[in-house]
C-alpha cells in the first residue's frame, strides 16, 4: 500500500461545479497536511494548509479526518483556471522527518 | 515572498558529460530537496539536506550526488549523465517539518 493515495481522475467537471479530492495516508502518525496544485510544466505550488478543524480559504475547503485517515480538498464554483494537477502532501516525524507526495489528481473544468 | 531559484529553465546534455544543477533559495530555510518528476511517476525524491554539509539519500539517489556548503544552495551533481536521466528537476525549500516551496524546475535533456 502507498504511504499517501489519490484518485489520479481526470476529473472532467463543467464551470461552476463543485468537485471534490480525497488523500488517504497510511502512517497514523502524520502530522501536517497540505494540498498543492500543480499546472503544466509548472513546479507544485502550495495551496492551502490542512488543519484539525477544517479551514476554508474562498472557494476551496480543507478537511481532515485523523480517525479515517484521510484528507479532503473541496472546490466550490469550479472556474476554467482551475484546471491542474492537485497533490495532497503529508509529513511525519516518526524515526526522522519525512515528506510524502501523492501522485496527484487531474481536474479539467470546461465551459 | 519566498523565492527558490534554479540555474537554468532547460538544458540538453551529451551523454556520459557531468551536469551540475542549482538552486539558491532566500529564506534561510534549513531544509533543501531536489526532486525528479517524471509523466505518470510524481515526485520522486532523490536527495535532501538539513543543514550545511549534510544530507540523505532520498528514494532514487543512484547516479547523483549532492552538494551543500552554504545554507542558501544546494547543488545536485550528475556525474555521467545517462539518457534515462532526461527528467524534470525540481529544487525545494522548508523549515523543519513545513511546507515546501519549488523553484521552477530545470528541463534536462540528455542525448
Amino acid at each position: 500500500r502507498k504511504e499517501v493515495e489519490q484518485d489520479p481522475g481526470p476529473f472532467n467537471v463543467p464551470e461552476g461545479a463543485t468537485v471534490a479530492f480525497n488523500c488517504t495516508y497510511s502512517n497514523s502518525a502524520s502530522q501536517s497536511f497540505f494540498w498543492y496544485r500543480q499546472d503544466c510544466r509548472k513546479e507544485p505550488k502550495l495551496l492551502m494548509s490542512v488543519y484539525s478543524s477544517g479551514n476554508e480559504d474562498g472557494r476551496f475547503t480543507a478537511q481532515l479526518n485523523r480517525a479515517s485517515q484521510y484528507i479532503s480538498l473541496l472546490i466550490r464554483d469550479s472556474k476554467l483556471s482551475d484546471s491542474a494537477t492537485y497533490l495532497c502532501v503529508v509529513i511525519s516525524n516518526t524515526g526522522g522527518f519525512k515528506t510524502i507526495f501523492g501522485a496527484g489528481t487531474r481536474l479539467f473544468v470546461k465551459a | 515572498d519566498v523565492k527558490v531559484t534554479q540555474s537554468s529553465r532547460y538544458l540538453v546534455k551529451r551523454t556520459g558529460e557531468k551536469v551540475f544543477l542549482e538552486c539558491v533559495q532566500d529564506m534561510d530555510h534549513e531544509n533543501m530537496f531536489w526532486y525528479r518528476q517524471d509523466p505518470g511517476l510524481g515526485l520522486r525524491l532523490i536527495y535532501f539536506s538539513y543543514d550545511v554539509k549534510m544530507k540523505e539519500k532520498g528514494d532514487i539517489p543512484e547516479g547523483y550526488s549532492v552538494s551543500r556548503e552554504k545554507k542558501e544552495r544546494f547543488s545536485l551533481i550528475l556525474e555521467s549523465a545517462s539518457t534515462n536521466q532526461t527528467s524534470m528537476y525540481l529544487c525545494a525549500s522548508s523549515f523543519l517539518n513545513s511546507e515546501q516551496y519549488f523553484g521552477p524546475g530545470t528541463r534536462l535533456t540528455v542525448t
